[in-house]
C-alpha cells in the first residue's frame, strides 16, 4: 500500500527565502507524482506534474525534482512572496487509478 | 466549460439528515473520482467512475453513501443519515483516460459540509 509523507508539516520563513518542500513515498512503481497547492478552505490547485520518467519540472518560481528510487520528490520555491502563503500537498499516482496524498507542508511567508 | 464544478460549496445540516453533493467535470473528461478531506490532513480517495461505471470504492465509503454518474457527466455523492463524523471538505476530480497518466487531476472547490 502506498504510503506518502511530507516534511515539515509546517514551515515559517521570511519574505525572500527561498523554500523547501519534501515529500517521500513508500512504493515506487507510480506513474508520475502531482504537487498542488490549497488556500484555506478551498479546492486544490494543481502546479506541477513529474512522470515518472522525468527527473524535474519547473514552472516560474516553482521546481520540483523526482527521485524514483529512492522514493523522494522535493518542490523548490524561489524568493518566496507572502502569496505563496498555503498549504501544499504532495500526491502519488499508482495503479489503482487514484491519487495518495500526504498530510501536506503548511507554509507561512512573513513580510 | 473551463474546470471541474460543485455544487453547493458550503453545507450545514443537522445529524441524521440526508445530503447530496453535486460534481460537474471537465466535459471531455471520462474519469471522475470523489475525495474526502478532513481538518489538517490530506485528501483521502472515495471513489472513482469511468464514463458512468463505478469501478472502485474505498472501504471509507460506508453503507450510508452513495455515488452515482447517470450518464457519463456530472456526478452525485449522497450521504444519508449523517454522523459528526461525516463533517469535511468533499473533493471531486477528472481526468481523462486517454491522456493519463501525463496530464493528472483537475480538481473542483470542494463542498464544505458541516454536521451539528
Amino acid at each position: 500500500k502506498q504510503e506518502v509523507t511530507q516534511i515539515p508539516a509546517a514551515l515559517s520563513v521570511p519574505e525572500g527565502e527561498n523554500l523547501v518542500l519534501n515529500c517521500s513515498f513508500t512504493d515506487s512503481a507510480i506513474y508520475n507524482l502531482q504537487w498542488f497547492r490549497q488556500d484555506p478552505g478551498k479546492g486544490l490547485t494543481s502546479l506541477l506534474l513529474i512522470q515518472s520518467s522525468q527527473r524535474e519540472q519547473t514552472s516560474g518560481r516553482l521546481n520540483a525534482s523526482l527521485d524514483k528510487s529512492s522514493g523522494r520528490s522535493t518542490l523548490y520555491i524561489a524568493a518566496s512572496q507572502p502569496g505563496d502563503s498555503a498549504t501544499y500537498l504532495c500526491a502519488a499516482h499508482a495503479a489503482g487509478n487514484k491519487l495518495t496524498f500526504g498530510g501536506g507542508t503548511r507554509v507561512l511567508v512573513k513580510p | 466549460d473551463t474546470g471541474v464544478s460543485q455544487d453547493p460549496r458550503h453545507k450545514i445540516t443537522k445529524r441524521g439528515q440526508n445530503v447530496t453533493f453535486r460534481c460537474d467535470p471537465i466535459s471531455e473528461h471520462n474519469r471522475l473520482y470523489w475525495y474526502r478531506q478532513t481538518l489538517g490532513q490530506g485528501p483521502e480517495f472515495l471513489t472513482y467512475f469511468q464514463n458512468e461505471a463505478q469501478l472502485e470504492k474505498s472501504r471509507l465509503l460506508s453503507d450510508r453513501f452513495s455515488a452515482e454518474r447517470p450518464k457519463g457527466s456530472f456526478s452525485t455523492l449522497e450521504i444519508q443519515r449523517t454522523e459528526q463524523g461525516d463533517s469535511a471538505m468533499y473533493l471531486c476530480a477528472s481526468s481523462s483516460y486517454m491522456e493519463e497518466p501525463n496530464y493528472g487531476y483537475t480538481f473542483g472547490s470542494g463542498t464544505r459540509l458541516t454536521v451539528v
